[in-house]
């Protein structure tokens, strides 16, 4: 099975801060990678899929990068509604993992 | 509108049967597959398995595998999880979400609004 981590587990940043979550597989995923948003009492919502594809209607400050092992996600300017947990999700040949998730706040 | 709505919240004692339910529309239902997600209290997300409702292939992380059960009445457009023994740590919010692929995109996404699962004495 293939695994993922992500880094930070949480973090505590400023409105209009950069805001930055690493994810990484345990062996090349190509670009099958997806970022979900889930604010609390809510259902995951998909942000990113394919490591670097805004979802539509999903704001430009989202954005995602990378390949094969190490994806980034990115917030160019936190805002007070982006207060949640972000998961990655790989996905290969109907099997999917995410990762534990990064809780961001507002500090 | 592409829609998943689930049952209602359910409390359980250990030993007891389930039976959740993810209801689809505004889609072809038997065109996509249902994936079901995990999620106890406080804790991330934990795919469970995944089943085509066109022709019930049915597929489980190996974490789940003999544990649940899922499957689909395409008749009412209606994709199912299920316990025959429920357990105090089965207690967890329970997600639907409709898959998505095309090429090498692949997503899930709309979700259902959970269901909440308490099993206790």
């Amino acid at each position: 099975d293939i695994q993922m981590t992500q880094s930070p587990s949480s973090l505590s940043a400023s409105v209009g801060d950069r805001v930055t979550i690493t994810c990484q597989a345990s062996q090349d995923i190509s670009n099958y990678l997806n970022w979900y948003q889930q604010k609390p009492g809510k259902a995951p919502k998909l942000l990113i899929y394919d490591a670097s594809n805004l979802e539509t209607g999903v704001p430009s400050r989202f954005s995602g990068s990378g390949s094969g092992t190490d994806f980034t996600f990115t917030i160019s300017s936190l805002q007070p509604e982006d207060i949640a947990t972000y998961y990655c999700q790989q996905y290969d040949n109907l099997s999917f993992t995410f990762g534990p998730g990064t809780k961001v706040d507002i500090k | 509108e592409v829609q998943l709505v689930q049952s209602g919240a359910e409390v359980k004692k250990p030993g007891e049967s389930l039976k959740i339910s993810c209801k689809g529309s505004g889609y072809s239902f038997t065109s996509y597959w249902i994936g079901w997600v995990r999620q106890m209290p406080g804790k991330g997300l934990e795919w469970m398995g995944i089943i085509y409702p066109g022709d019930s292939d049915t597929r489980y992380s190996p974490s789940f595998q003999g544990q649940v059960t899922i499957s689909a009445d395409k008749s009412i457009s209606t994709a199912y999880l299920q316990w025959s023994s429920l357990k105090a740590s089965d207690t967890a919010m329970y997600y639907c979400a409709r898959r998505f692929s095309s090429g090498w995109y692949d997503w899930f996404d709309p979700w259902g609004q959970g269901t909440l699962v308490t099993v206790s004495s």
